[in-house]
């Protein structure tokens, strides 16, 4: 079975400041997807970005970048230019690249990021 | 585009009872998941619905049940509910597998939850 685990619970950073959110992984499988959701105090859980395991490029989507180390089953997000809309609890999730079956994703435990005005 | 809607958005139950939550699918998606979200916790998979068949199920007991219905929206039905039942319930929908290979297909679209209390 695969686990992931997010082993900040909580991180804080000056606003406009650069901040990583660290995830790590386990798995047997050499395909799958890796994903980055946040969570507002509003509960509706998403998406900021995501990575294909079988694509080397790091994803990158505006101020938010990944640093996918396959090898180590490493999954950090890193977020540029913080903003105080960025304060949220942050989920790294696994999911299978199983064609047929159920699109379940593996949360991990969370990162509480805190953006100091 | 309208997004993902559940209902109802708070609900308090006691020990025993049963309780059913609401779930309208994203659309154009086909595909309907269920997370339970314990306070300061991670979501874990409670089951799937791919065009109104369970196809995947954690490790839930069967008390907690499912429909999908032919519009794709959904509903999850926990019974003889228990204190530890108590957690934010996240409905996600997305395009599901047979168009796999679509744009988005592997992007799951989150409700806002509902949070049950049990008492």
């Amino acid at each position: 079975a695969q686990t992931v685990t997010q082993s900040q619970p909580e991180m804080s950073v000056q606003e406009a400041e650069t901040v990583t959110l660290s995830c790590t992984y386990d798995t047997s499988e050499s395909d799958y997807y890796l994903f980055w959701y946040k969570q507002p105090p509003s509960r509706q859980m998403i998406l900021v970005i995501r990575q294909e395991a079988y694509k080397q490029q790091n994803a990158t989507e505006n101020r938010f970048s990944v640093n996918f180390q396959k090898a180590a089953k490493s999954f950090s997000l890193k977020i540029s230019d913080s903003q105080l809309g960025d304060a949220a609890m942050y989920f790294c999730a696994y999911r299978s690249l199983g064609i047929q079956g159920a699109q379940k994703l593996v949360f991990g435990q969370g990162t509480r990021l805190t953006i100091n005005p | 585009e309208t997004g993902v809607t559940q209902s109802p958005t708070h609900l308090i139950k006691t020990r025993g009872q049963q309780v059913t939550l609401r779930c309208s699918s994203q659309s154009g998606h086909n595909t309907v998941s269920w997370y339970q979200q314990a306070l300061g916790q991670g979501p874990q998979f409670i089951f799937q619905y791919y065009r109104e068949e369970e196809n995947g199920r954690g490790n839930f007991p069967p008390r907690f049940s499912g429909l999908q219905f032919p519009n794709y929206s959904s509903e999850l039905n926990v019974n003889a509910l228990e204190l530890d039942d108590s957690a934010l319930y996240l409905c996600a929908s997305s395009l599901g597998t047979g168009e796999w290979w679509a744009p988005g297909a592997n992007v799951l679209t989150f409700g806002a939850g509902s949070r049950l209390t049990v008492l």
